[in-house]
């Protein structure tokens, strides 16, 4: 049971430069969510979806883009890359909204 | 505006003593509640939920937590830490779309 994969585990990028967090669920979930990890502040929601084509913002939207335009994916766009978003960033999905989530193993993004 | 507190940074309990994790929230209505563990380096794994109902709820691994309205808490308990438990623990609030989680207590067990 592969349940939500996260690609790349691990990326350096100089400040400026753009990319894309993947991550991919097969357990049909409808919700899916990304996250940033930051010592002594447990995780921040960045985005969300409720379904294939429909995202929204979370508590620390701002540099972050997102699309859904299946079920099983929902990537995460780091449009110009900035120090400030030097974090572990962790992909999840549920059954809906307010279930537990299930995660991945995370993404660790350093800019330089 | 919803909020999840976990009071304590880090703790350090013996092998084999019992443990309390504090839990306080801040939100309208009754919202869902979660525990997840996180062990160095990896995602987060759901040790219990409460929906509804009984209050005191049991999770994977010897752990359970009660929900005590009054008091906007959802504390997590286990009677006898093993030394695998050292992890960092968060709480976790589900209201509407949107998750919150607390800031996470680290857990240090001494052999």
């Amino acid at each position: 049971n592969a349940g939500v994969t996260q690609t790349p585990k691990f990326q350096v990028l100089k400040t400026g430069q753009s990319m894309t967090l993947q991550c991919a669920q097969d357990m049909n979930h409808e919700y899916m969510s990304w996250y940033r990890q930051d010592p002594g502040m447990g995780l921040r929601l960045i985005h969300y979806s409720v379904g294939a084509g429909i995202t929204d913002q979370g508590e620390v939207p701002n540099g972050y883009n997102v699309s859904r335009s299946t079920t099983e994916d929902f990537p995460l766009r780091l449009l110009s890359a900035a120090p400030s978003q030097t974090s572990v960033y962790f992909c999840a999905s549920s059954q809906g909204a307010g279930q537990p989530q299930h995660f991945g193993d995370g993404t660790r993004l350093s800019i330089l | 505006a919803q909020s999840v507190t976990q009071p304590d940074i880090h703790i350090t309990v013996s092998e084999g003593a019992s443990l309390e994790l504090r839990c306080n929230y801040s939100y309208g209505a009754t919202p869902y509640l979660f525990w997840y563990v996180q062990s160095p380096g990896q995602g987060l794994q759901l040790l219990l939920k409460y929906f509804s109902g009984d209050t005191l709820v049991q999770g994977i691994k010897g752990f359970e937590a009660e929900f005590k309205r009054s008091q906007s808490s959802f504390n997590l308990r286990k009677p006898s830490v093993h030394w695998s438990d050292a992890a960092e623990y968060f709480c976790a609030v589900g209201t509407g779309n949107q998750f919150y989680f607390g800031t996470g207590t680290s857990l240090t067990v001494i052999p």
